[in-house]
């Protein structure tokens, strides 16, 4: 059974880059599917930041696409999440997810705190 | 402001049914069969509930049922139990010219 392991710091300062990786066992990362990366700040709702498939091919939310990076390492089994330019408002609890028709698999989340 | 709409709360006596709204627009909820919908308790990673419009995830019991009617999706849950309490989010495929997944901004049930 597929399981997604998020790991990273948990704190980032202000201006800096918030980075995340997200650990795939129990099957492939080079399956038909899409690996995505969610956030949900405290309190409030998800939000879908962005999704790569093994290829390398990328989607973006057009709200964060001039922050956001994300890339795969297939001989990891693991894809990564890089934001840049953090402020308060990116705190959140991200959340790496499989996606293809929806997000049928989810991390249990890391919460990352940007400040100083 | 979240792309599709859901109502804050909604409340439900144990053994009744509830509905969850899920608005959007023609160019999400109303173009594509892409709905699904998730369960969050507190502290929880979401969790799939129901994806393209209806259909179930193996092991999501059948008390859980989904439709679609042109831009406004629905999630119902019959038989409440107390465990259904947490929250509930949508989320639709929007295309790829925009953001390609957008969620709803979430709704609390409550058990009465």
């Amino acid at each position: 059974q597929v399981q997604l392991q998020e790991s990273g710091p948990g704190l980032v300062k202000p201006s800096g880059t918030l980075s995340l990786t997200c650990a795939v066992s129990g099957g492939s990362i080079s399956s038909s599917n899409w690996w995505s990366w969610v956030r949900q700040p405290p309190g409030k709702g998800l939000e879908w930041i962005g999704e790569i498939y093994h290829s390398g091919s990328t989607n973006y939310n057009p709200s964060l696409k001039s922050r956001v990076t994300i890339s795969v390492d297939k001989s990891k089994n693991q894809f990564s999440l890089k934001l840049s330019s953090v402020t308060a408002a990116d705190t959140a609890v991200y959340y790496c997810a499989r996606g293809r028709e929806a997000f049928d698999i989810w991390g249990q989340g890391t919460m990352v705190t940007v400040s100083s | 402001q979240s792309a599709l709409t859901q109502p804050a709360s909604v409340s439900g006596s144990p053994g009744q049914s509830i509905t969850i709204s899920c608005t959007g627009t023609s160019s999400d909820v109303g173009s594509y069969n892409l709905v699904s919908w998730y369960q969050q308790h507190p502290g929880k990673a979401p969790k799939l509930m129901i994806y393209e419009g209806s259909k179930r995830p193996s092991g999501v019991s059948n008390r859980f049922s989904g439709s679609k009617s042109g831009n406004t999706a629905s999630l119902t849950i019959s038989g409440l139990q107390a465990e259904d309490e947490a929250d509930y989010y949508c989320c639709s495929y929007a295309g790829s010219s925009t953001s390609n997944w957008v969620f709803g901004g979430g709704t609390k049930l409550t058990v009465l």
